[in-house]
């Protein structure tokens, strides 16, 4: 069974710029969620997708930060436009849909703001 | 929200030595994960362990939710086991979101 995948595995931008984020969860994985890990830290949730709905982004920086699962898939998490507090790993996790079970991450983005 | 401590904050083991680490939560859980992130931040699940006792080689783990507490025994410890190992929760009723730790950075060497 293939894992969760994202893409890029690492970004560098300048403040100001843009980027997006992409992943696939694990087949048939109804529950879709977006981490943040600043160095030092634990991942934080940022935004949860049941299917291609939001379930909670109460964490997410709405002003900068957007995601999408349009299709109930695969996901984007976007920044627009980045801050050099932005700078972490950026992880993604998939779930079945059932209240009990485990949550599988994928590699991370590991982004640099200069 | 729900608070989840963990002990110690740093290790460091002599290759081969045991090593207990404790993973406390504030309120009920039906889900609970320990993790081992590796030097390239990959998070690898260890085990999913919201009651019981579980093994798997090395390692082995025991969750008394009644008293809110986690444990992760490392037994024989070796060089791959450095990293940092977190325990992560979900709140019963909390809508399936895992509220990790702060870690407990390990070190094991020669």
């Amino acid at each position: 069974e293939a894992g969760v995948a994202q893409s890029p595995r690492y970004k560098i931008i300048e403040k100001r710029q843009s980027v997006a984020f992409w992943c696939n969860p694990i087949s048939g994985h109804a529950t879709l969620y977006w981490y943040q890990q600043i160095l030092g830290q634990g991942p934080k949730l940022l935004i949860q997708f049941q299917n291609n709905g939001v379930v909670d982004d109460s964490q997410l920086p709405k002003d900068r930060f957007s995601a999408e699962r349009l299709k109930g898939v695969d996901s984007t998490l976007k920044i627009q436009p980045a801050k050099l507090e932005d700078s972490a790993v950026y992880l993604c996790a998939s779930k079945t849909g059932q209240s009990f079970g485990t949550q599988y991450f994928g590699p991370g983005t590991r982004l640099t703001v200069l | 929200g729900i608070q989840v401590e963990q002990s110690p904050p740093d290790l460091i083991l002599q290759e081969g030595a045991n090593s207990t680490l404790r993973c406390n939560f504030s309120d009920s859980v039906n889900n609970l994960q320990w993790f081992h992130q590796n030097p390239w931040g990959q998070l690898i699940n260890l085990f999913y362990i919201p009651s019981g006792t579980k093994q798997n080689g090395r390692l082995s783990a025991t969750t008394v939710a009644t008293e809110r507490y986690s444990l992760l025994y490392i037994s024989s410890s070796q060089t791959t086991d450095s990293g940092v190992y977190f325990c992560a929760v979900e709140r019963t009723g909390g809508g399936n979101k895992l509220t990790f730790g702060t870690g407990t950075q390990l070190k094991v060497e020669l």
